[in-house]
């Protein structure tokens, strides 16, 4: 099966440092997200981008948030100035569409740190 | 606003024993219901899935029905295996266009012991 993958899987950063954490979405799907999990809480929605541009953002992807897709193949969201709350699993997802029942494909995740 | 509450973890099970994790859910309108499953080392899998009341979700033995009157998506599982120790996520999806996001719970580490 088709796979989603995220890279680096661990990521150690300084407060106040900008990381990118990048996604390769599986090739022909047309719907990019974010979501991330604190350690202990629930996995909760960040972003979704559709034609290049956001579609939907949650209230924590605020200005320090950014996301891209570079190349037509990369998609990546980057952290402008890390905070301590920032460390969390990252997971990227993508899907071939937007029915109600559609499938989202998910990456395994980047471990974020911020120390 | 929409939110999914799950059976706190960690659940401990012996091979073979029957398995229950407990999902209800708070949502206005009709939401399409999810579990999906992180296995160690991978991203999330969808497992099954129900899109209206009464729907029953099943996949690799694992089975779920969609109860609106008890806002209700309870997975379960009548024999485990060692492989299926995993994290699984119950979660909604509301059933409108331009409202693409999963809402998810804090999911349920399963451990089954040979």
């Amino acid at each position: 099966e088709p796979e989603v993958t995220q890279t680096p899987s661990h990521q150690v950063t300084q407060m106040g440092q900008e990381v990118i954490l990048r996604c390769v979405p599986i090739s022909n799907h047309l719907y990019f997200y974010w979501y991330r999990q604190i350690l202990g809480q629930k996995v909760e929605f960040l972003v979704s981008f559709y034609n290049n541009e956001i579609s939907e953002k949650s209230e924590i992807f605020d200005d320090q948030f950014s996301v891209e897709r570079p190349d037509g193949s990369n998609f990546t969201l980057k952290i402008r100035s890390t905070k301590l709350e920032d460390s969390a699993m990252y997971f990227c997802a993508s899907s071939v569409g937007l029915a109600t029942n559609e499938k989202l494909f998910f990456g395994s995740g980047t471990q974020l740190s911020v120390l | 606003g929409d939110s999914v509450t799950q059976m706190e973890g960690p659940v401990t099970l012996s091979e073979e024993a029957f398995l229950t994790i407990n999902c209800t859910y708070t949502a206005t309108g009709y939401p399409s219901l999810f579990w999906y499953v992180q296995y160690p080392g991978e991203g999330l899998q969808l497992l099954l899935k129900a899109t209206k009341a009464d729907d029953k979700g099943s996949n690799k033995g694992f089975e779920a029905t969609y109860r609106k009157e008890t806002t209700s998506f309870h997975l379960e599982k009548g024999s485990v295996q060692v492989s299926d120790s995993a994290v699984y996520f119950c979660a909604l999806k509301k059933a409108n266009f331009g409202n693409e996001k999963l809402t998810f719970g804090t999911g349920t580490r399963l451990t089954i012991i040979p």
